[in-house]
């Protein structure tokens, strides 16, 4: 099973409301990531989960919040987002944080109006 | 800082003719992985490339590593409808810690 599960699919919100974005994998993954995806862009680095400490943190605003219950779940707590914050957000594991071949959910499509 | 380059941006090829997307690095790579996300899709794995001058094939697909490890080349042959998406690179970078990051990705479109 190399599945990484991500809910919801698609998401709409408002500026001043707040959402979480979930995701799971039960391959015993070790690091788990969150990129964000602009249209016709490469996904970019959010964040590195790595034996579920937070291992990287690429300047993100802190109105996004990563969490990591366990080993098998990721979380993206969302709150006071702007309209560019609109984007495809994607979450990715891999065995170990050092081990480079990533396997990516299907991503939430976010809207922020 | 590292840099990570792709070519073509996009390329529009007749269904049945052969298609090529470059990856430059403008430093010495340990390895390298290639993904493909189709439209509307999310990337999945391809392959990845460890040792000097390696070449892989996946079917239609030939992935080659350079000699000097800092490019990668992608190349399918006789292009299908199932082929269109983008192909992107991902290479690791040290800055202040380690990360992986993708190439800007190339474009591929196939007209039936």
């Amino acid at each position: 099973d190399t599945e990484v599960t991500q809910t919801p699919k698609h998401l709409v919100m408002g500026m001043t409301n707040k959402k979480s974005l979930k995701c799971e994998q039960h391959m015993g993954h070790r690091a788990m990531y969150w990129y964000k995806q602009k249209a016709k862009k490469p996904p970019e680095l959010m964040f590195v989960y790595s034996y579920e400490k937070l291992s990287i943190n690429e300047s993100v605003p802190s109105r996004f919040s990563p969490e990591c219950p366990n080993s098998s779940l990721l979380n993206l707590h969302l709150h006071a987002l702007q309209p560019e914050d609109s984007a495809l957000y994607l979450c990715a594991s891999s065995q170990v944080f050092t081990q480079n071949i990533q396997y990516f959910g299907a991503g939430t499509r976010l809207s922020v109006l | 800082g590292q840099q990570v380059m792709q070519i073509p941006q996009y390329q529009h090829v007749q269904e049945g003719e052969d298609f090529t997307t470059y990856c430059n690095s403008s430093t010495t790579l340990s390895n390298i992985q290639w993904y493909k996300q189709r439209p509307g899709g999310h990337p999945v794995f391809l392959i990845q490339l460890v040792k000097s001058g390696e070449v892989k094939k996946q079917k239609r697909l030939t992935f080659q590593f350079g000699e000097a490890k800092k490019n990668s080349s992608l190349h399918i042959t006789a292009t299908q409808t199932t082929d269109v998406g983008t192909y992107f690179c991902a290479v690791r970078v040290r800055t202040s810690y380690d990360k992986v990051i993708f190439g800007p990705g190339t474009s591929l479109s196939v007209i039936p």
